[in-house]
């Protein structure tokens, strides 16, 4: 089984820090992705990567950036934190066209 | 811009009966998922409609995918309170496994 681990369930940051989200999938998946999601508006793609060191923008990649500097690892950076980011944040990992697997989420809280 | 809109956002069933949720994508996509999410859970992929016409069956959820109405069904038969969940559609925007997910529907079914 695929699995896309998160390294934090719940997460509580004060704003303006700087925080980092890590996320390792174990099947060798070339694509990877960040999502949030918030009650009502279902999931929004913030960044993908279809390779190491590649990055895209997604829908909504203002606030935040990542980094992918090894195949199983893509990390999500939130320069400066803000209230508006406190939300639940999803990896995902996939092989091309194939369904994505999602890992357990972290739920952050900026305060 | 792709739009995926799902409904209803919330179902209330008895067990026993029947229902359908509904979601419609506005461009064109060759590709579509199905995916449940349990309270506390993360996304667990239930079907991908690749084609016209396409229909999977998986217990009592049936799914299908009409291209030239852009609209996909998931059909509930039968509901036992195990599938209360959320459902998520996706659409896959030109490749890429750059999903658009519907804001969800939330079902309940009440024994």
């Amino acid at each position: 089984d695929v699995k896309v681990t998160q390294s934090s369930r719940y997460l509580v940051k004060r704003t303006g820090e700087k925080v980092f989200l890590e996320c390792v999938q174990d099947m060798d998946h070339e694509n990877m992705f960040w999502y949030r999601q918030d009650p009502g508006l279902g999931l929004r793609l913030i960044y993908f990567s279809y390779d190491v060191k590649m990055k895209e923008k997604g829908d909504i990649p203002e606030g935040y950036s990542v980094s992918r500097e090894k195949k199983e690892r893509f990390s999500l950076i939130l320069e400066s934190a803000s209230t508006n980011q406190t939300s639940m944040y999803l990896c995902a990992s996939s092989l091309s066209y194939s369904p994505l697997h999602f890992g357990n989420g972290t739920r952050l809280t900026v305060t | 811009e792709l739009k995926v809109e799902q409904n209803p956002l919330f179902l209330s069933m008895q067990e026993g009966k029947n229902y359908t949720i509904y979601c419609n994508y506005s461009t064109t996509s060759d590709r579509l998922y199905w995916y449940r999410q349990d309270p506390g859970k993360s996304l667990e992929s239930l079907f991908v409609l690749l084609s016209n016409g396409a229909v999977k069956q998986e217990g009592r959820l049936m799914a299908s995918l009409d291209t030239k109405a852009r609209l996909s069904t998931l059909h509930i038969t039968a509901a036992v309170h195990d599938l209360s969940a959320t459902y998520f559609c996706a659409v896959d925007r030109a490749g890429g496994n750059k999903l658009v997910f519907g804001a969800g529907t939330i079902l309940r079914v009440k024994s």
